[in-house]
């Protein structure tokens, strides 16, 4: 079946460098957004790409859709603590309206 | 406008009695899904509703799990007879069913099996 791979599932992360976390999808997506969960929190919708290549910026966040609409890549600098948290990537399914089938989600620990 | 709202926030159930998860989309939303949430592990989804309409329930387990979304009140996950595997958090987000549009969760029922 259709799946959504995401690595590294874990990041430890000095605070003030950069990291990158990936997203790989087994067939093309119709969509991909991002979420992150803060430890006993709910997941909370960052941002969504449509597009083939696309790119989207949310200050220190950039996020990336493939050309061929299978991956995705969210890339963080300058690491802060207020970076804690689990970010999960979601495919849309071309032939599902609205269902959304979650990656693993990358743990990332930041240290001071 | 009041976000997903899920109740009860913590639940907890002895091996074999019922669990009931209750989930109130977002108002002017009518597509409800309902993910599973194992300890350290990612988001699964179970099953996908509109109003009385079960669209996609492929992964909710065969038995014991159902859910439904009546054309009045909140959605509901029913689990019989819960065993300790079923302990999880339970996600529900809605929708408003167009596609290519972001889900809004819910703060999630945390549900233990004693």
């Amino acid at each position: 079946g259709q799946q959504v791979m995401q690595i590294p599932q874990y990041q430890h992360v000095q605070e003030g460098e950069d990291f990158t976390t990936y997203c790989n999808s087994s067939t093309t997506l119709s969509n991909i957004q991002w979420y992150k969960q803060r430890p006993g929190g709910h997941p909370v919708f960052l941002i969504q790409l449509v597009k083939s290549g696309e790119v989207k910026k949310q200050k220190r966040l950039t996020f990336q859709f493939g050309e061929a609409k299978k991956n995705s890549s969210l890339h963080i600098t300058a690491t802060q603590t207020t970076d804690v948290g689990t970010y999960f990537c979601a495919g849309g399914l071309p032939d599902s309206w609205g269902k959304l089938q979650f990656g693993a989600g990358t743990q990332v620990v930041v240290t001071p | 406008n009041a976000g997903v709202m899920q109740n009860p926030r913590h639940l907890v159930r002895r091996r074999g009695q019922e669990a009931r998860l209750r989930c109130s989309p977002m108002k002017g939303h009518s597509h409800v899904y309902w993910y599973r949430q194992l300890p350290e592990e990612g988001l699964k989804f179970m099953v996908y509703l509109q109003k009385e309409n079960i669209i996609d329930e492929s992964g909710m387990p065969k038995e014991r799990f159902s859910a439904e979304f009546p054309k009045e009140g909140p959605s509901i996950l029913r689990i019989q007879q819960v065993v300790r595997g079923d302990s999880a958090a339970y996600f529900c987000a809605s929708s408003p069913g167009t596609r290519n549009t972001e889900a809004f969760f819910g703060q999630g029922t945390r549900l233990t099996v004693v």
